[in-house]
């Protein structure tokens, strides 16, 4: 099946840095990647649409020079959360539509998440 | 009112039962409903895909979607102590790519 890695798992940052997170589908190729945040005992909440070769499209109330979103390749997106705050510290989760019928393209393949990253600002 | 609603639980049942997770929804429009389970500090998990209404079985599981009712369901028979995990149902329209999560349901099966 579809996978999707993201890295790292774990990150501990001090307030002011820069960190980035990487997204990869290892499979397949993924136009569209999405990045969402989930804080703990809450459900997913769509932070941004990565697209391959074009900016990315953020949702309401994201700040977009805050998390900045880099989609080089059809396998890569990156989500850079610039001068962290503690605020900041959440599970970001990444995931790229693929492995449906129709292959990585098609319009109605499923969602596959990648593990999270735990970030902590201190 | 949200999109879509879950009931959080926490659910808690003895091995070996029949669990039942449910989610309601308002928008007509969604067509592709899915089931995800996600372990603690870990990436939500495709568990089951279906589009629009009926049945669709996968070894323990179950999905269930009921559009004429907004109503979609989960079973896992047999339930064993490695299901303990909370469980969200996400959906999303025909021609959009945006899924819609309901809150997930935290299940706990005992051994």
């Amino acid at each position: 099946g579809a996978v999707v890695s993201q890295h790292p798992s774990r990150v501990i940052c001090k307030s002011g840095t820069s960190v980035k997170i990487e997204c990869r589908s290892l499979d397949f190729q993924a136009t569209t990647m999405f990045w969402y945040r989930q804080f703990p005992k809450q459900s997913l909440m769509l932070m941004a649409t990565s697209n391959e070769g074009s900016k990315a499209t953020y949702e309401q109330g994201v700040e977009k020079d805050k998390f900045l979103i880099n989609h080089a390749s059809l396998t890569l997106s990156t989500l850079t959360v610039t001068s962290a705050h503690p605020e900041d510290s959440s599970f970001y989760i990444c995931s790229a539509r693929g492995g449906g019928k129709g292959g990585s393209r098609s319009y109605n393949s499923p969602l596959h998440f990648g593990n999270g990253t735990r970030l902590t600002v201190t | 009112q949200k999109e879509v609603e879950q009931d959080p639980g926490p659910l808690s049942v003895p091995e070996g039962a029949i669990v039942s997770l449910n989610c309601t929804y308002s928008n007509s429009a969604f067509q592709y409903f899915m089931w995800y389970r996600q372990y603690s500090r870990k990436g939500p998990e495709l568990l089951m895909y279906t589009y629009s209404s009926g049945n669709k079985e996968d070894g323990r599981f179950t999905a269930q979607v009921d559009k004429s009712s907004k109503y979609i369901s989960l079973f896992i028979r047999d339930s064993q102590p490695s299901d303990s995990a909370t469980y969200l149902c996400a959906m999303r329209e025909t021609s959009g790519s945006r899924l819609t999560f309901g809150e997930g349901t935290q299940l706990t099966v005992n051994p």
